[in-house]
């Protein structure tokens, strides 16, 4: 299993310039999350998802834009950079079930918006 | 919301001395909390986790105590090493969605030789 994985590692954007950044497991996981981590700080909650075609918002949803047709995937979209969104992103899954609760972190994205 | 607040934000131990990290939480129906230990530039990963039927928790260094009445909830390292160097984070969810979790705002434990 190659479990979560993000792509890309690094990414330079522009002010103003929209981008994806994509999430895929490999482990049947039914919740799927997006959050960034900016320094110094926690993991913020951006969005989540419980099953495919199901998503919702989380703590920090302004800006960010997400869907989950699949099983397998959650990309994450930024509309409009903005500097703000300078940050690293860590994708999430979780199997939803009844004794294991564990969420398994993707590698992260880190996000220079300038 | 949910709100969890993590204290101390530093710690600096000696070799083999132990470490304690307490968070409390807001929402009480909460009744997950997981504990990640994050490397630096690495993803967070779970540690040791506790649901809110369980007073107390152990793995071999490493256990959790919860405190539901107070809503707060601490992790106990023993004979720390300096392999424990890190940032670790608590979280609380349900366990009906731990996808979404509220997270402290990390601790930095440094473990001296």
């Amino acid at each position: 299993n190659a479990g979560v994985t993000q792509t890309p590692k690094f990414q330079v954007l522009k002010t103003g310039q929209s981008m994806t950044l994509q999430c895929a497991q490999d482990m049947n996981h039914e919740y799927m999350s997006w959050y960034r981590q900016d320094p110094g700080m926690g993991l913020r909650l951006i969005h989540y998802s419980v099953g495919a075609g199901i998503t919702d918002q989380g703590e920090v949803p302004n800006g960010y834009n997400v869907s989950r047709s699949t099983t397998e995937d959650f990309p994450l979209r930024l509309l409009s950079a903005a500097p703000s969104q300078t940050s690293v992103y860590f994708c999430a899954s979780s199997y939803g079930g009844s004794t294991n609760y564990e969420q398994y972190f993707g590698p992260g994205t880190r996000l220079t918006v300038t | 919301g949910e709100n969890v607040e993590q204290h101390p934000s530093t710690l600096s131990v000696q070799e083999g001395d132990s470490a304690v990290i307490k968070c409390t939480y807001s929402d009480s129906a909460s009744n997950y909390f997981p504990w990640y230990k994050q490397e630096l530039g690495k993803r967070p990963q779970l540690i040791i986790d506790i649901r809110s039927n369980v007073g107390e928790k152990k793995d071999q260094r490493i256990a959790v105590t919860l405190n539901k009445t107070a809503k707060h909830f601490s992790l106990h390292i023993t004979e720390t090493q300096p392999e424990d160097s890190a940032v670790y984070f608590c979280a609380a969810s349900m366990v009906t969605n731990a996808g979404k979790s509220t997270f402290g705002d990390g601790t930095t434990l440094t473990v001296k030789p």
